[in-house]
C-alpha cells in the first residue's frame, strides 16, 4: 500500500515568509508525528496527533510553528516568519493508534526547507 | 545526561565482520525500544523492534537490558549495503526519543 507522503520535497523561501508543509499518513494510522532534523543532528520531536485527542505540541520550538490535522488524516505544519535557523528537513511519521505503548513509525521522505 | 545516547562512530569494518552498537537511555520508565536505519539524505526506516527477551532477524540481533538501561544491535556478516546510520529509539508511552545515531561504514 501507499506509504507516508510529504510535499513539497524541497522548499526554498526567503527569511520572513510563511511556509506550509503537508503530510499524508498511511491509511488507518491515527497517530501522526512531526520531527525536524538539522544537518548532522538527531530527530527533534515537534508535535504529535492521535485521533481526535488534543495534540501534544510540547516540542514546537516557538509560537511561529503550528500544525493542524484535518479529518484525522492529512496534516499541515506551518512556519510563520521563517528564520534561517528553521532550515532543516521536516519529517512526518505515522503509526497505529498508541493506546499505551509506542508502535513502529513509518516516515515520509521529508521536506527539505532552506531559508535564505 | 542525554535521554538517549549513542556512540556516533563511524564504525569502519570490512565485509563479513561482526559489529555491535550500544545505546543507553536515562528514563527507566521507558516501555518501547526500536532500531531504525537511516541512509544518507533519506528518511529513517524501521530495522527492528527490541523485545525484553531479545530478538533476531537474519543477521541482526537486538537485545534489551533494562537493569543497565541499554539496548544493543549486533550485525553479523556485514555487507556493503549495511553502510548507514543506525538510530536507537526509546519510547515512553507514545513519545519516542531518537538517539543521534551511529554511523557504520562497511568496506570491501
Amino acid at each position: 500500500g501507499a506509504g507516508v507522503s510529504q510535499s513539497p520535497s524541497n522548499k526554498v523561501t526567503e527569511k520572513g515568509k510563511d511556509v506550509e508543509l503537508r503530510c499524508d499518513p498511511i491509511s488507518g494510522h491515527t497517530a501522526l508525528y512531526w520531527y525536524r532534523q538539522s544537518l548532522g543532528q538527531g530527530l527533534e520531536f515537534l508535535i504529535y496527533f492521535q485521533g481526535n485527542s488534543a495534540p501534544d505540541k510540547s516540542g514546537l520550538p516557538s509560537d511561529r510553528f503550528s500544525a493542524e490535522r484535518t479529518g484525522g488524516s492529512v496534516s499541515t505544519l506551518t512556519i510563520q516568519r521563517t528564520q534561517q535557523e528553521d532550515s532543516a528537513v521536516y519529517l512526518c511519521a505515522s503509526s497505529l493508534p498508541n493506546t499505551g505503548e509506542a508502535y513502529e513509525q513509518y516516515f515520509g521522505p521529508g521536506t527539505r526547507l532552506t531559508v535564505t | 545526561r542525554k535521554e538517549v545516547e549513542q556512540d556516533p562512530g563511524p564504525f569502519n569494518v570490512p565485509e563479513g565482520a561482526t559489529v555491535a552498537f550500544n545505546c543507553t537511555y536515562s528514563n527507566s520508565a521507558s516501555q518501547s525500544f526500536f532500531w531504525y536505519r537511516q541512509d544518507c539524505r533519506k528518511e529513517p526506516k524501521l530495522l527492528m523492534s527490541v523485545y525484553s527477551s531479545g530478538n533476531e532477524d537474519g543477521r541482526f540481533t537486538a537485545q534489551l537490558n533494562r537493569a543497565s538501561q541499554y539496548i544493543s544491535l549486533l550485525i553479523r556478516d556485514s555487507k556493503l549495503s549495511d553502510s548507514a546510520t543506525y538510530l536507537c529509539v526509546v519510547a515512553h508511552w507514545y513519545r519516542p526519543t531518537f538517539g543521534r545515531g551511529t554511523s557504520l561504514i562497511v568496506h570491501p
